[in-house]
């Protein structure tokens, strides 16, 4: 069971380049949701969707884009990359309900310069 | 609103030592609580969670109880190995089905 899967797993990008994190689940999860990772500072909502067609902002959305066309996949669009989104990128999935919990892909570290 | 609030790291303790995180929460609702683990390079991995008051979760030697009345969720393990060094993440989930962060604790078990 693949679970979660994330790729690139590092990635390197000029300031003002762009490109997309993709990210699958192979669980049949309704839910999906991207988060940033800064250190020491815990994770923090970018985006989520609660189903294909359906997205919505999350806390640290600005300058990113989403789209849920599938179930399965949830890429996350970074344009005109700034070093302020330097990070690490994680994507995850949850079951909908109470007490579900969240299956995390391996995680994206990404490098502004 | 929704937040979680945990203890500051970094933790470090002897092998076989006593370990408390503190977790506190605010939330609206009844919301489910979680405890992750995040290993160097790697992604979060669910430890174990509580879905409701007074319910323990345990896993791998870790246990955390769903304290309503103190709006807590301490994770505990009474000997800890050097393979537990990771940082610990608190969380909650709302009815909204969203899930809120603390800000992770790093904890280090030297031999």
């Amino acid at each position: 069971n693949a679970g979660v899967t994330q790729t690139p797993k590092f990635r390197i990008l000029k300031i003002g380049q762009s490109m997309t994190l993709q990210c699958t689940q192979d669980m049949n999860h309704n839910y999906m949701y991207w988060y940033r990772q800064d250190p020491g500072m815990g994770l923090k909502l970018i985006y989520y969707s609660v189903g294909a067609g359906i997205t919505d902002k999350g806390e640290v959305p600005n300058g990113y884009n989403v789209s849920r066309s599938t179930t399965e996949d949830f890429p996350l669009r970074l344009e005109l990359a700034a070093p302020s989104q330097t990070s690490v990128y994680f994507c995850a999935s949850s079951p909908q309900g109470a007490g579900t919990e969240a299956f995390f892909g391996q995680g994206t570290r990404l490098t502004v310069v | 609103g929704n937040s979680v609030t945990q203890m500051e790291g970094p933790v470090t303790l002897s092998e076989e030592a006593f370990l408390t995180i503190n977790c506190t929460y605010t939330a609206t609702g009844y919301p489910s609580l979680f405890w992750y683990v995040q290993y160097p390079g790697e992604g979060l991995q669910l430890l174990l969670k509580a879905t409701k008051a007074d319910d323990k979760g345990s896993n791998k030697g870790f246990e955390a109880t769903y304290r309503k009345e103190t709006t807590s969720f301490h994770l505990e393990k009474g000997s800890v190995q050097v393979s537990d060094s990771a940082v610990y993440f608190c969380a909650l989930k709302n009815t909204g089905n969203q899930f809120y962060f603390g800000t992770g604790t790093s904890l280090t078990v030297i031999p």
